[in-house]
């Protein structure tokens, strides 16, 4: 299994502002996703984040709004840019292990004012 | 586009007894099924993982059940606990998943 963790737990952060997200696995893995949990909603899927290339959005999301990096096979950030209150959500980082189980980290609770 | 379905949406039972949830999706030709726990405020605990070749998956007091035909599946928890209080979540997917909106399970000591 994948232990992963995020960095920061929680934020609030002013309309119009970006916010970087970390998210560390303890392990090398072939894939990592970026998900989004809205209030009271389920998970909705951002992008996946390529190692060494350009993330891969879902319809609804796009790279200027949610820049994403993965420089290695350990280590990603995804970036919040612009921010308005409907950007507040938990945001969450799993990562997809040889045995296609995936893992979660904590989440990092995001508030815009 | 594959949409998940959790029934029922909240369920709260004493203590000991022994509970189902329930879970189906539009797509049948599905990867992979995975079942999560969430508890308040925090992120997801996976429980059980039925790959697409397989029916079943038993974890503890835990077992999944998988029925591409039908499109459903089931989680059935076993001698319920008060600790067992969270929201059950149940995925689809290949790689990246698709998930159902959940089901609140509060267990009354």
């Amino acid at each position: 299994s994948a232990v992963i963790s995020q960095k920061p737990s929680r934020d609030i952060c002013q309309r119009g502002t970006s916010l970087t997200i970390q998210c560390q696995v303890d392990s090398q893995v072939t894939m990592m996703f970026w998900y989004r949990q809205q209030p009271g909603q389920s998970l909705t899927l951002i992008a996946t984040a390529n190692q060494g290339s350009e993330a891969t959005y879902e319809s609804g999301f796009v790279i200027d709004k949610f820049p994403i990096s993965r420089p290695n096979l350990t280590f990603s950030t995804l970036t919040v840019s612009n921010m308005s209150p409907e950007d507040s959500s938990i945001y969450l980082c799993s990562a997809l292990d040889g045995a296609y189980e995936q893992y979660f980290g904590p989440g990092t609770r995001l508030t815009v004012t | 586009k594959q949409e998940v379905t959790q029934i029922p949406a909240a369920l709260s039972v004493p203590e000991g007894e022994n509970l189902v949830l329930n879970c189906s999706f539009t797509d049948s030709a599905i990867y992979n099924l995975q079942w999560f726990r969430q508890d308040p405020g925090k992120g997801l605990t996976s429980l059980l993982l039925i790959q697409s070749s397989q029916r079943e998956q038993t974890s503890g007091r835990l077992n999944a059940s998988l029925d591409k035909s039908s499109g459903r599946s089931t989680l059935y928890i076993a001698a319920s606990q008060p600790g067992d209080s969270a929201t059950y979540l149940c995925a689809v997917g290949a790689n990246n998943l698709f998930f159902g909106t959940g089901t609140r399970l509060t267990v009354i000591p």
